[in-house]
């Protein structure tokens, strides 16, 4: 109950695409729903978060959509960018923990 | 700078060795988290500190690990009798909690380990 499941493995997408990273949770006991790019050889970055009371979130290019009732969210790139190629990571926090509990990743690549 | 920060960055040693990290947190941030991450997974939770108070672990750490944060600042993680299987990205991350966004989780850049 405390998996969060993340696809695609890997994304391959043209400059200027909007790749879409998709990810399902099962503890109904999450609050918190964060983001995080990592590029290699360096520490995951926090990109962008939502909390379940609300359905989208948008950040510059970044959005967060969440569907609470399917306990689905997925995170869009609009205008995506070469520098946007990293390994991105959905997660999922709350319950009776104060950990995060990651996706597997998305290995991003935006091609020029 | 004012993120987290890990040291060393990288560090090999043989199996059977024992091998110390260091993390040091953003400055006001009470929360302190030790994640483990191996190549090609997201990163695993193995323990976390409010202030100096360890309040959880997982049934990741074995009795080979411990981790210490003695006076609510900086965080030692120690491995003892290193094995092979314990290659991988030790991350350390850190928080504010009590305040707006308390599950803001910031993390470090992560000490690289190889246990040949």
């Amino acid at each position: 109950q405390q998996q969060v499941k993340q696809s695609p493995q890997s994304l391959i997408v043209q400059k200027g695409g909007i790749p879409i990273i998709n990810c399902a949770y099962e503890n109904t006991a999450f609050d918190y729903f964060p983001w995080y790019q990592q590029f290699p050889g360096k520490g995951p970055a926090l990109l962008i978060a939502i909390r379940p009371d609300v359905s989208e979130k948008k950040e510059g290019r970044f959005t967060i959509s969440f569907n609470k009732s399917a306990k689905q969210f997925s995170l869009h790139i609009m205008d995506s960018q070469p520098g946007d190629s990293a390994t991105y990571f959905c997660a999922g926090h709350g319950g009776a923990t104060n950990k995060l509990i990651f996706g597997t990743g998305t290995l991003l690549a935006v091609q020029p | 700078d004012t993120g987290v920060s890990q040291d060393p960055r990288h560090k090999i040693t043989k199996r059977g060795q024992n091998v110390t990290f260091r993390c040091d947190p953003i400055s006001e941030h009470n929360r302190l988290y030790w994640y483990r991450q191996t190549l090609g997974q997201g990163p695993e939770f193995l323990t976390y500190f409010q202030n100096e108070a360890q309040l959880e672990k997982s049934r990741l750490l074995s009795d080979r690990f411990s981790a210490e944060r003695p006076k609510g600042s900086f965080s030692t993680l120690e491995i003892q009798r290193t094995e092979q299987g314990d290659s991988a990205m030790y991350l350390c991350a850190s928080s504010l909690y009590g305040q707006g966004n308390s599950y803001e989780q910031y993390f470090g850049p992560g000490t690289r380990l190889t246990v040949t």
